[in-house]
C-alpha cells in the first residue's frame, strides 16, 4: 500500500516548449502533495506544497508562473515547467500524503521521479 | 524551524559487518523522524519511521533506528549488511504540531557496502 506513481519516467524537450508531469497516489487519497527538485549528488529541495483543491505554496526563489502546480483531485498533482530552458533540467520526485490510516497521514510516500531534460 | 544534519557524505562497510548511518536533528516541538533510502535514478523509498513508543524502530530490509532524545539522533542501523544495500539514504525531520507540511531532509549519505 501508500504507492505513489509518477509519469513521465523520463521526458527530452526543446528550450521554450512546456512540459506536464503527473504525480498519483495509487491506494490511497492524497490530501496534500509535495513536488521537489534534486541535483546530481544533492538532497532533494522542496518547490511547493499543494492541497487538494488549493493553490500550491510555493517555495522562496520558486517562480509560481513557471512551475505551475495543479492538485485537482485526492490522487492527482500536476507539475508544468512552462518555457523550459536548459537550466531547468534536473530530477523531478513528487511526494504525497494523506488521510486514512496513521500509515498514510504520517508518512510521505514518493513517487520514482521523472528525469527531464532541456535541450 | 528544523534541520537535519547527515555528518557524514559517504559510509563504506564490508559485507556481513554491521552499518550505521548517523543522523541527528533540531526540532522546536516534538518530531517525526523519517528514513528513506534512494536507489539511482529512482524516488526515495520510506524505511521507517518514529512518531511515538518504542525509541527502537524496526523497519524495511532489516534496517533499524534508534531515537536518543537527550542525543537528538535518530541513527540507521543494521546488524549485517549487504551489497544490495548500497543506495543514498536520507534522514528526515517534522514538526509534530498539527498541519505541519514542512518536512526538512539532511544532505543525504551513500553508503557502499563492498562484497
Amino acid at each position: 500500500g501508500a504507492v505513489v506513481s509518477q509519469h513521465p519516467s523520463r521526458v527530452i524537450c526543446k528550450s521554450g516548449t512546456s512540459v506536464k508531469i503527473e504525480c498519483r497516489s495509487l491506494d490511497f487519497q492524497a490530501t496534500t502533495m509535495f513536488w521537489y527538485r534534486q541535483f546530481p549528488k544533492k538532497s532533494l529541495m522542496l518547490m511547493a506544497t499543494s492541497n487538494e483543491g488549493s493553490k500550491a505554496t510555493y517555495e522562496q526563489g520558486v517562480e509560481k508562473d513557471k512551475f505551475l502546480i495543479n492538485h485537482a483531485s485526492l490522487t492527482l498533482s500536476t507539475l508544468t515547467v512552462t518555457s523550459a530552458h536548459p537550466e531547468d533540467s534536473s530530477f523531478y520526485i513528487c511526494s504525497a500524503r494523506g488521510g486514512g490510516t496513521m500509515k498514510t497521514t504520517d508518512t510521505q510516500y514518493f513517487g520514482p521521479g521523472t528525469r527531464l531534460t532541456v535541450l | 524551524a528544523q534541520s537535519v544534519a547527515q555528518p557524514e557524505d559517504q559510509v563504506n562497510v564490508a559485507e556481513g559487518n554491521p552499518l550505521t548511518v548517523k543522523c541527528t536533528y533540531s526540532v522546536s516541538g516534538n518530531p517525526y523522524l523519517f528514513w528513506y533510502v534512494q536507489y539511482p535514478n529512482r524516488g526515495l523509498q520510506f524505511l521507517l519511521k518514529y512518531i511515538t513508543g518504542d525509541n527502537l524502530v524496526k523497519g524495511s530490509y532489516g534496517f533499524e533506528a534508534e531515537f536518543n532524545k537527550s542525543q537528538t539522533s535518530f541513527h540507521l542501523k543494521k546488524p549485517s549488511a549487504l551489497v544490495s544495500d548500497s543506495a543514498l539514504y536520507f534522514c528526515a525531520v517534522r514538526d509534530r504540531r498539527r498541519n505541519n507540511n514542512d518536512m526538512r531532509f539532511g544532505a543525504g549519505t551513500r553508503l557502499t557496502v563492498k562484497p
